[in-house]
Formats: C-alpha cells, sequence, structure tokens
C-alpha cells in the first residue's frame, strides 16, 4: 500500500506552546487528507479534511482556530495545535487518500503512524 | 446513538482458534465497509475493505457485510499471536468521510 509518513512520532510540550505535526504521502499524491484524534480506547475521531490549496473543513465541535491545519502540496499538511493545553493531549493520526490510479482504490485511506501529543 | 458500535472487548482466544469480529451501524446509506488492524501506538493499517454487500476473502480474513441487519463481520481463521491488536470496523456513504468503531482489543495467546 501506499506510504504515510507523519513527524513528530511523540512530542512533550508546556502548556501555552504550538506545537506543529507533519504529514506526508511519499509515493502518491495526496489529493485530500484527513486528520484524525484519538483518545485511549476510544475510536478515530475526524477532526477535519483538508484539499491541496483550498481551506480545510472543519468537524462540528473542533476549533478551527485552535487546530490550523494546512495542506499546501499534494504531499504535505500540517496540523498546528495552538496554545496546547493538557486536555489537547491525544494520539493524533493523518490519513491520505489520492488520486483515482495512483492508489489501489480512490476512495482507500492510507494511514500515517500517528503523533502523540503530551502536553504538561 | 452512534453512527457505528462495536464492542470494544478485550478478547482472548488460544492460538489457532476463529476470531469473530462485529460492528452494528445505524445509517442505511453506508456503502463502504472497512476493517482496520491497529497495533499499540500505531497508526490503522487498512485489512479488507468492501464496497456494498456481500463477503471478501484475504487469507486468512474474510469480511462480510449484511446491510439487511446493519451488520458487519470480520473473521479471522488459524489465528496467530502477531494478530494480536485492535481491530477498527469504518463506514462511509460516499467515501469520504469515515465514520470508526470503538476497536476490538484482540489477544491471541500462544
Amino acid at each position: 500500500g501506499a506510504v504515510v509518513s507523519q513527524h513528530p512520532s511523540r512530542v512533550i510540550c508546556k502548556s501555552g506552546t504550538s506545537v506543529k505535526i507533519e504529514c506526508r504521502s511519499l509515493d502518491f499524491q495526496a489529493t485530500t487528507m484527513f486528520w484524525y484524534r484519538q483518545f485511549p480506547k476510544q475510536s478515530l475521531m475526524l477532526m477535519a479534511t483538508s484539499n491541496e490549496g483550498s481551506k480545510a473543513t472543519y468537524e462540528q465541535g473542533v476549533e478551527k482556530d485552535k487546530f490550523l491545519i494546512n495542506h499546501a502540496s499534494l504531499t504535505l499538511s500540517t496540523l498546528t495545535v495552538t496554545s496546547a493545553h493538557p486536555e489537547d493531549s491525544s494520539f493524533y493520526i493523518c490519513s491520505a487518500r489520492g488520486r483515482r490510479g495512483h492508489t489501489n482504490s480512490y476512495n482507500e485511506q492510507f494511514f500515517g503512524p500517528g503523533t502523540r501529543l503530551t502536553v504538561l | 446513538q452512534k453512527e457505528v458500535e462495536q464492542d470494544p472487548g478485550p478478547l482472548s482466544v488460544p492460538e489457532g482458534a476463529i476470531v469473530s469480529l462485529n460492528c452494528t451501524y445505524s445509517n442505511s446509506a453506508f456503502q463502504y465497509f472497512m476493517w482496520y488492524r491497529q497495533y499499540s501506538r500505531k497508526g490503522p493499517e487498512l485489512l479488507m475493505y468492501t464496497y456494498s454487500s456481500g463477503n471478501k476473502e484475504d487469507g486468512r480474513f474474510t469480511a462480510q457485510v449484511d446491510k439487511s441487519s446493519k451488520y458487519i463481520s470480520l473473521f479471522i481463521r488459524d489465528s496467530q499471536p502477531s494478530d494480536s491488536a485492535s481491530y477498527l470496523c469504518a463506514m462511509s456513504v460516499t467515501g469520504n468521510q469515515f465514520y470508526f468503531g470503538t476497536g476490538t482489543s484482540l489477544t491471541v495467546i500462544p
């Protein structure tokens, strides 16, 4: 399957700081990227959907000014958690979907390995 | 009511057993049905993907979709310790927004 990477894999920061997480599709062009958050023993919750070159669409209850998403190219999307607080501590996972013909299935999403954020 | 319901387990089976994992859903418009495997502190990886109803088999894994009952299943034959992971079902109407179950934690005991 297609490869999606995330960086960093783990980050610990102080409350009030901002943290940027990168999501890259390594071997295909990702027209759409998704950002999820997963709390322990809970399901993945979609935070936002971003299409290359356009503004992200946020799910209800997700603050767009707090979780800034940039999808500047077909291989890179970034999630910035601004003024992070302890309640933002979670496992953040991105996924990417490519153009038809560039992945096995048009609708298939390929997930990154996740970034564990701990806010002290 | 959640869109997707999945028993979180944990489920513990001996090596070689047949494992049955299930999800139910409420939205009859779902057409895409996926099963993902997630190892601890890793991102999910796609195991099986089914469009609409029916069965799909891939090696030791069989996915079943019963749209009339709004019920999907994943069967694992000859389970191995390496199958120990969390298994998440996911569903979608258009293939864009996915709705995930909570995941079922599986341990296969050697």
